[in-house]
């Protein structure tokens, strides 16, 4: 299995603040990454697919990047709606999912 | 709109069976791969089975494979999870996701069905 890495754990920002968020792959896996958000008792919901793509009715304030091994979620003016957990995950192959990084306001 | 509302969740003993149903409108669900995705309490996500648009295929993970089965009803728009044999690892929330294919994201989830085993 492609196992993903994320990290920080948990990231604790002030609203406003542009953060980073890490996804890396035990293999490359070229661009088959996607980010989903996933609030507290609610079900995932994908946010960027294919590394960098956008989807339809996410805000810009989410973007990312990455090829191969190492990948990016960014947030630019981090607002309190965006209080979630963020989990990458990889379909090079059979999927599997990052352990998530939870995102908390100051 | 699309939606996904799965039904059939509970609480069971260890070695019972369950099935799970996942009902699917707002998109023609005869041209989806559909999936089943599990999250255990304060857990990560699992993808646990795979089946295609035309049932030709279908897909387990590891920990789940012989004892669960993934199938679906074009003609009812619904896909379902067959739980055999369950276990207290099995406890979990159950999502069901559909897929444009193999690599794709999931690009639509379901709101989950809770299944926790326990004697």
């Amino acid at each position: 299995d492609i196992v993903l890495t994320q990290s920080p754990t948990t990231l604790s920002v002030t609203p406003g603040e542009t953060v980073s968020l890490s996804c890396r792959a035990s293999h490359s896996i070229g661009t088959n990454l996607h980010w989903y958000q996933q609030k507290t008792n609610e079900s995932p919901r994908l946010l960027i697919k294919y590394a960098s793509q956008s989807i339809s009715g996410i805000p810009s304030r989410f973007s990312a990047s990455g090829s191969g091994t190492d990948f990016t979620l960014n947030i630019n003016n981090v607002e309190f709606d965006d209080v979630s957990s963020y989990f990458c995950q990889q379909t090079q192959s059979w999927p599997t999912f990052g352990a998530g990084t939870k995102l908390e306001l100051k | 709109e699309v939606q996904l509302v799965e039904s059939g969740g509970g609480l069971v003993k260890p070695g019972s069976s369950l099935k799970l149903s996942c009902v699917a409108s707002g998109f023609t669900f005869s041209s989806y791969g559909m999936h089943w995705i599990r999250q255990a309490p304060k857990k990560g996500l699992e993808w646990i089975a795979l089946i295609y648009y035309d049932s030709s295929n279908k897909y387990y993970a590891d920990s789940v494979k012989g004892r669960f089965t993934i199938s679906r009803d074009n003609s009812k728009n619904t896909l379902y999870l067959e739980m055999n044999s369950l276990r207290s690892e099995d406890t979990a929330m159950y999502y069901c996701a559909k897929s444009r294919g193999m690599r794709a994201p999931f690009d639509y989830w379901g709101q989950g069905v809770m299944v926790t085993v326990s004697s």
